[in-house]
């Protein structure tokens, strides 16, 4: 059980177009989703919090409106990197919890590339 | 600032050795995983420590939870080359809305 299925798993898109990923939690109810950006051999970072229903918290530094986030179901959450551009390539990863649960399943993760 | 400091960040030792990971901090989580990610790939959880103090083993691996939930570590029994990867910790953090938010993570390469 607790399985997060994160598509892409890779993109590859232009310049100025928007980039939609999805966060799917195949067999529980995921009341809160992370979406986290991963550099090459570094750490994950926080990207925002997002709980079902109720409008995204956002890290410090992360645009909200160029990284638009809806979890609109309790087994669907959407990154949408609008107007991409080169500096936005970056693996983008996912991880669903269950209310009540400390644990965090995560996705495949997503290797965003804009050329 | 880095809410989780992790150390080493990088490690290299020989097969057979044992390690020790460690995850610091100075705030108070209630919770902290431990997980482990392979190239292009998401992170997979190895274990979840809740209570201070407390000690899971899974397998050659050893997780510990700090009496006051402040830190934690991993310490791995004679290591494999099937260890090599990356170990990261986490904790979940704040009040009302929780974050899951990560230590810098450690590169283990264990050589044959």
């Amino acid at each position: 059980g607790a399985v997060v299925s994160q598509h892409p798993s890779r993109v590859i898109c232009k310049s100025g177009t928007s980039v939609k990923i999805e966060c799917r939690s195949l067999d529980f109810q995921a009341t809160t989703m992370f979406w986290y950006r991963q550099f090459p051999k570094q750490s994950l970072m926080l990207m925002a919090t997002s709980n079902e229903g109720s409008k995204a918290t956002y890290e410090q530094g992360v645009e909200k409106d160029k990284f638009l986030i809806n979890h609109a179901s309790l087994t669907l959450s959407t990154l949408t990197v609008t107007s991409a551009h080169p500096e936005d390539s970056s693996f983008y990863i996912c991880s669903a919890k269950r209310g009540g649960h400390p644990e965090a399943f995560f996705g495949q993760g997503t290797r965003l590339t804009v050329v | 600032t880095q809410l989780l400091e992790q150390s080493p960040q990088f490690l290299s030792i020989q097969e057979g050795e044992n390690l020790t990971v460690y995850c610091n901090s100075s705030s108070v989580f209630s919770s902290l995983q431990w997980y482990r990610q392979e190239p292009g790939e998401g992170p997979v959880l190895l274990v979840t420590v809740v209570t201070g103090g407390e000690v899971k083993k899974l397998k050659r691996l050893t997780f510990q939870f700090g009496d006051a939930r402040k830190d934690s570590s991993l310490h791995i029994t004679a290591a494999q080359p099937g260890d090599t990867g990356l170990y990261l910790c986490a904790g979940v953090w704040g009040q009302g809305a929780q974050k899951l938010v990560f230590g810098q993570g450690t590169r283990l390469t264990i050589n044959p």
